[in-house]
């Protein structure tokens, strides 16, 4: 069964800081991989998708890379803003499932 | 695009009560799924489908029925609602294939 663990659990930093989110997983046999941002009370807004046979994508001041045969992701924010604050999930996908992490919880701080 | 709409919004029920959370979407996607979301911990996946009339279970299905009679549907339905089930639920969908799974703004749901 995949596992998909999110360090650190929460994170709170100054403004204009540039952070490292980490996303791991247990079964490299991934479709894809996809990073989540949700505000509190809110749903699932989807930040960026990478394929299986992708290494890296970027949008914005966020860039994420994918290494598949270590199991892992990162999410790369570049100069952080406070209306960055929320929590982002990693979620892979094995076939049909999808398997997400706990996600981090960051917070910036003006 | 509406996109992905679940209702109701929040809803509270007894233990024992049945009820069905409603979700559709309007991209004809062909995949859609039902999460669950717990405090401290990220979505579970309870149920999906890959099409009209193709249900199968996920992570967490107990307590939980689903059917999907058309592309645009997808009911969530607890027959029997126990306090181990309160908790956010969410609904998704995507394309069939490697596509981004699109979210709707989910329902609160507490059983007391």
């Amino acid at each position: 069964k995949q596992e998909v663990t999110q360090i650190p659990a929460a994170l709170s930093v100054p403004e204009g800081e540039n952070l490292v989110l980490n996303c791991s997983f247990t079964d490299s046999a991934i479709y894809n991989l996809q990073w989540f941002r949700q505000d509190p009370g809110k749903g699932l807004t989807s930040l960026l998708l990478i394929q299986s046979s992708q290494r890296e994508q970027t949008s914005g001041r966020l860039n994420a890379s994918l290494d598949k045969s270590s199991g892992r992701s990162t999410l790369y924010i570049a100069a952080s803003q406070p209306g960055d604050s929320a929590t982002y999930l990693c979620a892979v996908r094995n076939f049909n499932k999808f398997y997400f992490g706990s996600g981090t919880k960051l917070n910036v701080k003006p | 695009n509406a996109g992905v709409t679940q209702t109701p919004k929040f809803q509270v029920l007894k233990t024992g009560q049945s009820m069905t959370l409603q979700c559709a979407q309007d991209m004809n996607h062909e995949y859609m799924s039902w999460y669950r979301q717990d405090p401290g911990m990220g979505l579970r996946l309870i149920h999906y489908s890959v099409g009209a009339g193709i249900t199968d279970q996920g992570e967490v299905p107990n307590g939980y029925n689903v059917s999907r009679s058309t592309t645009e549907d997808f009911p969530l339905r607890l027959l029997s609602a126990a306090p181990s089930q309160t908790s956010v639920y969410f609904c998704a969908s995507n394309l069939q294939g490697a596509y981004e799974q699109y979210f709707g703004p989910g329902t609160r749901l507490t059983v007391t």
